[in-house]
């Protein structure tokens, strides 16, 4: 069975553009979430994702946005970049969205703001 | 409120010793999961345990056990016999009640370990 994927990989971008990451989850998994890690904040979590409806966002201003298709494959958005967003972005799925499942991580996307 | 401390910040071991990270956990919640991640220097999260707060049994699985102890709120990880592909960055997790379905896992700062030849 295949892992969540994320594409692309790595990323470099400058200040004030947007960019859009995305996430395939692993087969039958509906639920998305998306985690930003930093060397100074650690990992925090973004948002998630269940049935193309977001439950619930992260502290993040609202220039971070998101969403999941059908498919449950989701994307995430960050618009008027800047330095700070520099990080490593990971999407994690789990199969029902439910408290004891566990949330498998893909490889995560590196932006690196100039 | 919900808090994961992982007080070590880098372990450096030599191969073959044993090696305990420890995670200690608050939450007002009495339903609640804890999860062990490893991420290894190419960034993926590999999922290791999961317990849920009603099953304090400690667990062995190889060269890797936890030991789960509700009353000092701590869920510790030990590996065995450490190799040099054990050298990566564990993070300590949390998820509770309170998340309702948030599905939002709080997570400690990490130890990194490091196994040297």
């Amino acid at each position: 069975k295949a892992g969540v994927t994320q594409t692309p990989r790595y990323l470099i971008k400058t200040r004030g553009q947007q960019v859009t990451l995305s996430c395939s989850p692993i087969s039958g998994h509906r639920s998305v979430s998306w985690y930003q890690q930093t060397p100074g904040q650690g990992l925090q979590f973004l948002f998630e994702y269940f049935s193309e409806t977001q439950r619930n966002k992260g502290n993040f201003p609202g220039r971070f946005s998101g969403r999941q298709f059908s498919n449950s494959r989701s994307e995430m958005n960050v618009s008027t970049l800047e330095l700070g967003d520099s990080a490593l972005y990971l999407c994690a799925s789990s199969r029902s969205g439910g408290l004891e499942d566990t949330q498998y991580f893909g490889p995560g996307t590196r932006l690196t703001v100039l | 409120a919900q808090k994961v401390t992982q007080a070590q910040t880098e372990i450096s071991v030599v191969e073959k010793e044993d090696v305990t990270l420890d995670c200690v956990y608050e939450t007002r919640d009495t339903t609640y999961y804890l999860f062990w991640y490893k991420q290894p220097p190419s960034g993926e999260l590999v999922f290791l345990i999961r317990r849920n707060s009603f099953d304090e049994q400690n667990e062995i699985s190889g060269r890797y056990s936890w030991n789960f102890q509700k009353s000092t709120s701590s869920f510790n990880f030990t590996i065995t016999a450490s190799q040099v592909v054990d050298s990566a960055v564990y993070f300590c997790a949390l998820i509770s009640i309170s998340s309702g379905s948030a599905r939002q896992l709080t997570f400690g700062s990490g130890t990194q370990l490091t196994v040297l030849p």
